[in-house]
């Protein structure tokens, strides 16, 4: 069965310093993909960068980056030069698909708190 | 473009009545799937319709239902509440089911 484990249940990072937000996926099927979305205080879950898993290079969206390592079944987020409004819950995801259907499986979150 | 509305964002029910909760997706987008968030068991998937048929379904009791109409707006119904039920419960649009998520705000719903 696909799963999506997130050890960290907390973070804390200074502003403007990286921080990795750590993931570990397990799943049989050749074709996948991994989401991550923030989910701030207010509830909305925000899409924040997507790897496929025949993807050849690292996915990056401005300062989020996507560290895929494959053999490793590991997608990590790297959110460089934090910012005090990244402080929010962080959730790794993965597709399951299901006769023509698709869901997104999630981990438990990191809760991650940036400090001025 | 407007994003997905999610209504009400806050309900107060009993143990015992029903509630009816409102998706309205992306303009365009005619995949909806709805998502349970609890503390304990996190995030969940409920169900995805697409075109007004259901494709998909999680592991939840027959008290949870829901429909999809043409406009593809959603609806999610829980009948008989449990103390339980009370949740975020998100929706998520796009326009073929396939990747490209979008989610609303959530309805928070508590059950006393």
């Amino acid at each position: 069965a696909q799963k999506i484990t997130q050890t960290q249940p907390g973070m804390f990072v200074q502003e403007k310093e990286a921080v990795t937000l750590d993931c570990t996926y397990d799943t049989s099927d050749q074709s996948y993909g991994l989401f991550w979305y923030k989910q701030p205080s207010s509830g909305e879950m925000i899409f924040l960068i997507y790897q496929g898993s025949y993807d050849e290079q690292n996915a990056t969206e401005g300062r989020y980056s996507l560290n895929f390592q494959k053999a490793r079944k590991s997608a990590n987020l790297v959110i460089s030069a934090s910012q005090l409004g990244d402080s929010a819950m962080y959730f790794c995801a993965m597709i399951l698909t299901q006769g023509g259907s698709e869901k997104l499986v999630f981990g438990k979150g990191t809760k991650l708190t940036v400090n001025p | 473009k407007a994003g997905v509305t999610q209504t009400p964002r806050y309900l107060i029910k009993t143990r015992g009545q029903q509630v009816t909760l409102s998706c309205s997706p992306i303009s365009g987008h005619r995949s909806v799937s709805w998502y349970q968030q609890t503390p304990g068991q996190g995030l969940q998937f409920l169900f995805e319709y697409f075109s007004e048929t259901q494709r998909n379904k999680g592991n939840f009791p027959g008290r949870f239902s829901g429909r999809q109409f043409s406009n593809s707006r959603s609806e999610m119904n829980v009948s008989t509440l449990e103390l339980g039920d009370s949740a975020l419960y998100l929706c998520a649009s796009s326009y073929t089911g396939i990747g490209g998520y979008t989610f609303g705000s959530g309805t928070r719903l508590t059950v006393v």
